[in-house]
């Protein structure tokens, strides 16, 4: 099955200051999601991206399908962006979404 | 529009129980996914459900079942509880099968005693 791997698995940041998380896969996929995982579990949709570029806010993403990998910008971090990052990739061949290991993201106040 | 509602929230069973947890997805989504996440194996796909058929199953014992129903909400059930059955049990619901975003629920936390 495909692979993915997310990194780094940590990040430590001080408010304010930028961040870029990567994600890269091992096929073809037809469906690439960016989710944060809130303390509480549930998964909260950032950016659905199998290709191009979006931006919403403090943050963006830009997955470059041919090469295999996607980035998540986050700028001007806060202490409520907090938590884990996580890639999820569909294989175009398959119908299920595969996770990356996750960033844990620390923002200092 | 209301989210993916999944009942119950929390749930604390003896080994060998059985459970059933519900998924309530989007209204107008006809798709319904089930991930299971434990720290030691992240998340991990159980089962897809599109029009009542299972169109896919991850790689787990035949002790996890699914189903879902003509108005698109689903059940899993998970037979003869293991320790190692405790975790976050997240339902996903999109449009249709295929190429859609997904959208989650809250999470069933299920610890087995």
């Amino acid at each position: 099955g495909i692979q993915v791997e997310q990194s780094p698995p940590d990040l430590i940041l001080q408010e304010g200051a930028n961040s870029t998380l990567r994600c890269n896969f091992s096929d073809s996929v037809n469906n690439l999601q960016w989710f944060h995982q809130n303390p509480w579990g549930q998964l909260i949709n950032l950016f659905y991206i199998p290709s191009g570029t979006k931006q919403n806010g403090r943050l963006s993403a830009t997955t470059v399908a041919t090469e295999r990998y996607s980035l998540l910008y986050i700028s001007s971090s806060q202490t409520t962006d907090s938590g884990v990052y996580f890639c999820a990739v569909r294989e175009t061949s398959g119908s299920r979404l595969t996770f990356g290991e996750g960033t844990q993201l620390t923002v200092n106040p | 529009k209301a989210g993916v509602t999944q009942t119950p929230r929390y749930l604390i069973k003896t080994r060998g129980q059985q459970v059933t947890l519900s998924c309530s997805p989007i209204s107008g989504h006809r798709s319904v996914s089930w991930y299971q996440q434990t720290p030691g194996q992240g998340l991990q796909f159980l089962f897809e459900y599109f029009s009542e058929t299972q169109r896919n199953k991850g790689n787990f014992p035949g002790r996890f079942s699914g189903r879902q129903f003509s108005n698109s909400r689903s059940e899993m059930n998970v037979s003869t509880l293991e320790l190692g059955d405790s975790a976050l049990y997240l339902c996903a619901s999109s449009l249709a099968a295929g190429a859609y975003e997904q959208y989650f629920g809250p999470g069933t936390r299920l610890t087995v005693t």
